[in-house]
């Protein structure tokens, strides 16, 4: 079955700075590349997407780039507010099928 | 418009008792789902359904049985309940729409097994 791995598993960063989350798989057929946010206690969001006929997607502080070929996207936050402190999951599928990786703790120091 | 709604929010349950989880969703949607979500760990997928009257195996399906006789509603069953299946359960809906949509969450229902 699919393979998904998130690294790091925890990020602390001071506000302001930028973040990265890379998100690799193995399962060729994945065509669909969502992030989702999850606050303590609330439901998982969706941030951003991107389908595979495409690089990359820009969506104000946020932004996600995919790279087929080497199977890994990889979530971009700009300009870090404290805000932004939750959990992050990629959660590459295919086919109406989503498998979640084990989420990245990301904390934003004021 | 309510999205997706998860009923209980919390139960206790003992050893052995059975309990349904129910999730509506009022999006229209084709698909739905039922996750896990244990401590420190992303979400697992239990049990699907791409329409009415269909229903398919996830990835940690043992011990759960699921329903989808009407469109918008989606139970989840857990016949003798265990410890093991104490955890936060998520509904999820979406679109069939080639290429993937999201899928939006309900918010949950907290179960513990005693």
């Amino acid at each position: 079955g699919e393979n998904v791995e998130q690294h790091p598993s925890t990020l602390s960063v001071q506000e302001g700075d930028s973040a990265v989350i890379k998100c690799t798989y193995s399962d060729s057929a994945s065509n669909y590349f969502p992030w989702y946010k999850q606050e303590l206690g609330k439901r998982p969001q969706l941030i951003i997407d991107i389908r595979s006929n495409v690089g990359e997607k820009k969506d104000q502080r946020i932004a996600v780039t995919l790279n087929k070929t080497a199977k890994h996207f990889s979530l971009h936050i700009t300009e870090t507010q404290p805000e932004d402190s939750a959990v992050y999951f990629c959660a590459p599928g295919e086919g109406g099928k989503l498998i979640f990786g084990q989420g990245t703790e990301l904390s934003v120091k004021p | 418009n309510a999205g997706v709604t998860q009923t209980p929010k919390f139960r206790v349950l003992k050893t052995g008792q059975s309990m349904t989880l129910l999730c509506a969703q009022d999006m229209n949607h084709e698909y739905m789902y039922w996750y896990r979500q244990d401590p420190g760990m992303g979400l697992r997928l239990i049990h699907y359904s791409v329409g009415e009257g269909t229903t398919a195996k996830g990835e940690v399906p043992d011990g759960y049985n699921v329903s989808r006789l009407k469109k918008q509603n989606f139970l989840l069953g857990l016949e003798s309940a265990a410890p093991s299946q104490t955890s936060v359960y998520f509904c999820a809906s979406t679109t069939h729409v080639r290429g993937g949509q999201p899928q939006h969450f309900g918010d949950g229902t907290r179960l513990s097994i005693l």
